[in-house]
């Protein structure tokens, strides 16, 4: 595609239940990344891949966040049992190295857990 | 760790103003640093980026930015704003050697340019 895509744009949720948040990354991207970004605060890091290879999950916050990127393309975030402190934006990018290339941003997800 | 002081958290400037937004990183490594740039309803977007070479790097629409190493600086500067430029403005670094690639931001300072 011509861009980054993230579905849904929005989600409202109660708390306690399961989310899945969605990223297609530019085609023949290599990389793709999540971050989240709390209101008032810059994005941060969550978890990266190098085709499907997770190449680095140490900013996920607890074990109730999951990533994968099963065929090296699109790639979904999990976040079980949600809580109200998960609500925030989450952000996907993706780059066409593995190294120092530029990252392309999606819109993100505004996830609202009630 | 690595991280990102934004000194400004909101600036409002009017129209034909000079800007300069202050960024710091701690990092004791090799680092590549980027602005990033989100318009009001839009994605981030990549302003410039530094990794090597001339420390001062121009980008997008008119703005610069100046990576002073001695400080662990990377101050992003326009010398004369436009109403189009009110958005929200990140700073970012990464850690240039050891390839990994993900970016810490800075809180963000938010412009708000008058007509």
């Amino acid at each position: 595609g011509a861009g980054v895509s993230q579905s849904p744009r929005y989600k409202v949720t109660k708390r306690g239940q399961d989310v899945a948040l969605r990223c297609d990354p530019i085609s023949g991207h290599v990389s793709l990344y999540w971050y989240r970004q709390a209101l008032g605060q810059g994005p941060e890091f969550l978890t990266y891949f190098n085709y499907e290879a997770q190449q680095d999950k140490s900013g996920l916050p607890n074990d109730r966040f999951s990533a994968e990127r099963p065929e090296g393309s699109i790639s979904t975030l999990t976040i079980q049992r949600t809580e109200q402190r998960d609500s925030a934006m989450y952000r996907c990018a993706s780059s066409l190295g593995t190294s120092g290339s530029q990252q392309f941003f999606g819109p993100g997800t505004r996830l609202t857990v009630l | 760790a690595q991280s990102v002081s934004q000194h400004n958290h909101h600036v409002i400037l009017s129209e034909a103003a000079s800007l300069e937004l202050g960024c710091n990183y701690s990092y004791g490594g090799t680092v590549n640093l980027f602005w990033y740039v989100q318009y009001p309803g839009q994605h981030l977007q990549l302003l410039l980026k530094y990794f090597s070479g001339d420390p001062l790097v121009k980008g997008i629409k008119g703005f610069e930015a100046e990576f002073i190493k001695s400080k662990f600086s990377f101050n992003l500067r326009k010398p004369s704003v436009q109403w189009s430029d009110t958005a929200e403005y990140f700073c970012a670094v990464n850690a240039g050697q050891t390839g990994a690639n993900n970016l810490f931001f800075g809180t963000g300072t938010r412009l708000t340019v008058i007509p």
